[in-house]
């Protein structure tokens, strides 16, 4: 089964690129979806299929799956990004929903 | 515009049994392209998959809740519904329902119920 390892906290500048890690044995054989969640809220598909984003989605967001790891990328972040970030999978061989833990984006 | 949203009981005693529902709007639950999930979140913590459904599937449960879990689709009334037994206060929870797309993505949310377990 899948085990997602997710950095609790990632720190950035405005402005600077935002990289948030998910790791697993093999999670490049897989598709990776990424949500955004900000306090209070629901969580929101900010990608999937790896690296596809949902209408309304920045193209500052992007993503990519390979190896044991997948990333979501932000770029020439903003405040408005500050959020945790949580990565899912679909495991087949289980039938089911696997999150990462998540990560907690702070926008210095 | 697909929306989701939940109902049920904010206070339930230990051992006592769960239940929510979520209605749907601007989609169909017979829709055989969706599937539909319930996930939960601690006060605090990471998201948790509960399961599930579609009304053309048998439904997948999160192993880790050691078969309490009943999910069921009232098609005639467009809602959702979970069953949770026995709980503790391990189960205090927010408890969203979501629609899982083809590409197994959580892609509309509800906004969450609240659940607290607590005599």
């Amino acid at each position: 089964s899948y085990v997602l390892a997710q950095p609790v906290s990632v720190s950035v500048a405005p402005g600077e690129t935002a990289r948030m890690t998910c790791e697993a044995r093999n999670i490049g054989h897989i598709t990776v979806n990424w949500y955004q969640q900000k306090p209070g809220q629901a969580p929101l598909l900010v990608m999937y299929f790896d690296s596809d984003r949902p209408p309304g989605i920045p193209e500052r967001f992007s993503g990519s799956n390979s190896g044991n790891t997948a990333t979501l990328t932000i770029t020439t972040v903003e405040a408005g990004d500050e959020a945790d970030y949580y990565c899912q999978v679909w495991d087949t061989s289980r039938e089911e929903v696997v999150f990462g833990g998540g990560t907690k984006l702070t926008v210095l | 515009q697909v929306q989701l949203q939940e109902s049920g009981p904010g206070l339930v005693k230990p051992s006592q049994t769960l239940s929510l529902t979520c209605t749907l709007s601007g989609a169909s639950l017979s829709d055989s392209l969706y599937f539909w999930s319930w996930i939960r979140q601690p006060a605090g913590q990471g998201l948790e998959w509960v399961g599930r459904i579609s009304e053309n599937s048998s439904p997948n449960y999160n192993p880790s809740l050691d078969g309490r879990v009943t999910m069921s689709i009232d098609t005639s009334r467009n809602q959702l519904s979970l069953m949770l037994t026995s709980v503790t206060a391990a189960d205090t929870a927010l408890y969203y329902c979501a629609s899982l797309s083809g590409y197994n993505a959580f892609d509309v949310w509800g906004q969450g119920t609240l659940v607290t377990v607590s005599s």
